[in-house]
This record gives C-alpha cells, structure tokens and sequence, in this order.
C-alpha cells in the first residue's frame, strides 16, 4: 500500500522569504503525485501535479515541485511567499490504475510579515 | 462550471441521530469522490462511483455509512446512528473519466456529533 509522509506539520517563514515544504512517498509500483492547498474551512485546491515527464512541475501562485523518484521525494518550494499562501498543504499520491488519492497529514504553512 | 458544491456546509447532531450530506459534482464529470477529513489530519479515502456504480469502498467505510448517486448526477452519503467519531469534514471531489484526471474538491461539509 502506499503512503504519504509529510514531516513538517507546520512551517513558519517571513514574507518574500523562500520556502520548501517536504514530501516523501512510498509505493510499490508507479505513482502520480499531487499538492493541494486547503485555505481555512474551505475544500482542497489543486496547486500542481506530476504525471510524467519533466521532472520539475510548475503550478499556480508560482509553486513548483521536483520529483525525485531515487529519494521518492516530490518536495514543494516557492520563492518568495506571501502573507496570503498561509495555509495547509497536502501532498498526495495516486497509484496508476487506481483512482483514489491518499494523503498526507499536512504542513502549515505559516507567513508573517 | 460552477464547481463542487456540497450541501450542507456544517452540521450539527446529537449521538444516535442520522444525518445526509449531498454533493453536485462539476456537471458530466463521470466521477465522484467522498473522503473524510479529522482535524489535523489529511482527507482520508471513503468511496468512488463512476456514473452510477458505486466502484470501490474503504474500510473506514463501516456498515452506518452509506452512499448513493442513483442517476449518476449528484451523490448522498447518509450516517446511520451517528457517533461521536464521526465528527470530522466530509469531502466530495469529481473528475472526468480519461486517464488520470485532477479530482477537484467541494467546500465540504463539517459534522460535530455531540
């Protein structure tokens, strides 16, 4: 079964400062990966994905992630946050030929001025 | 589109009461999802349906549980005597069926079982 570890449950940053937010996968067979953004008591909001191919994903709000599948690794960075991207972040990942995503516990991201 | 809704937005209910949460996927998307997220956790996978056909369920998905999209439009998740462990967000998500196809997320509906 796979399964998502994200190890920061919350990361503080000032504005403008870079950040990265960390998420490791384990599966034994091929995967898609997924970042979410959940604003407070709001659903889940697609920031990015990796399907195949490139190994470095652009999404929206300027983040972008790597995937690195020798370190099961597809990490999340921006560089420069702002006050508004405080939220959680959710990395998920979905086995090919399965349909649901399975998730990680999360990371708040926390931006102060 | 005008995305995922889902209705109701919180829900209140005493120990023992049943409660229906319904969801209006993103329109001709085949398939919709319910998940179930507990505070500071991630949404944690309850069941799928691809038109009507409810595909795959989990575990976490006893027997007081129950889902249904009887035309392949909106779907019900109804809890049967409801406990005070069920208290959490119940997340509907849609997507198209072709490949891997981004799920896209309602608001949710946040239940507190006292």
């Amino acid at each position: 079964a796979q399964s998502v570890t994200q190890l920061d449950s919350q990361v503080p940053v000032f504005e403008e400062a870079p950040v990265e937010l960390r998420c490791n996968y384990s599966s034994s067979v091929s995967v898609y990966l997924f970042w979410y953004v959940q604003y407070p008591n709001q659903g889940l909001q697609l920031l990015l994905k990796y399907l195949s191919g490139s190994t470095l994903v652009k999404g929206i709000n300027g983040f972008e992630a790597e995937f690195n599948k020798s370190q099961t690794s597809f990490h999340l960075r921006k560089p420069s946050v702002h006050i508004s991207d405080t939220a959680e972040y959710f990395c998920a990942v979905e086995n090919t030929g399965f349909q649901k995503l399975v998730f990680g516990t999360g990371t708040r991201l926390l931006v102060s001025p | 589109d005008t995305g995922v809704s889902q209705d109701p937005r919180h829900k209140i209910t005493k120990r023992g009461q049943n409660v229906t949460f319904r969801c209006d996927p993103i329109s001709e998307h085949n398939r919709l999802y319910w998940y179930r997220q507990t505070l500071g956790q991630g949404p944690e996978f309850l069941t799928y349906f691809q038109n009507e056909a409810q595909l795959e369920k989990s575990r976490l998905l006893s027997d007081r549980f129950s889902a249904e999209r009887p035309k392949g439009s909106f779907s019900t998740l109804e809890i049967q005597r409801t406990e005070q462990g069920d208290s959490a967000m119940y997340l509907c998500a849609s997507s198209e069926v072709a490949g891997v196809e981004t799920q896209y997320f309602g608001p949710g509906t946040r239940l507190l079982v006292l």
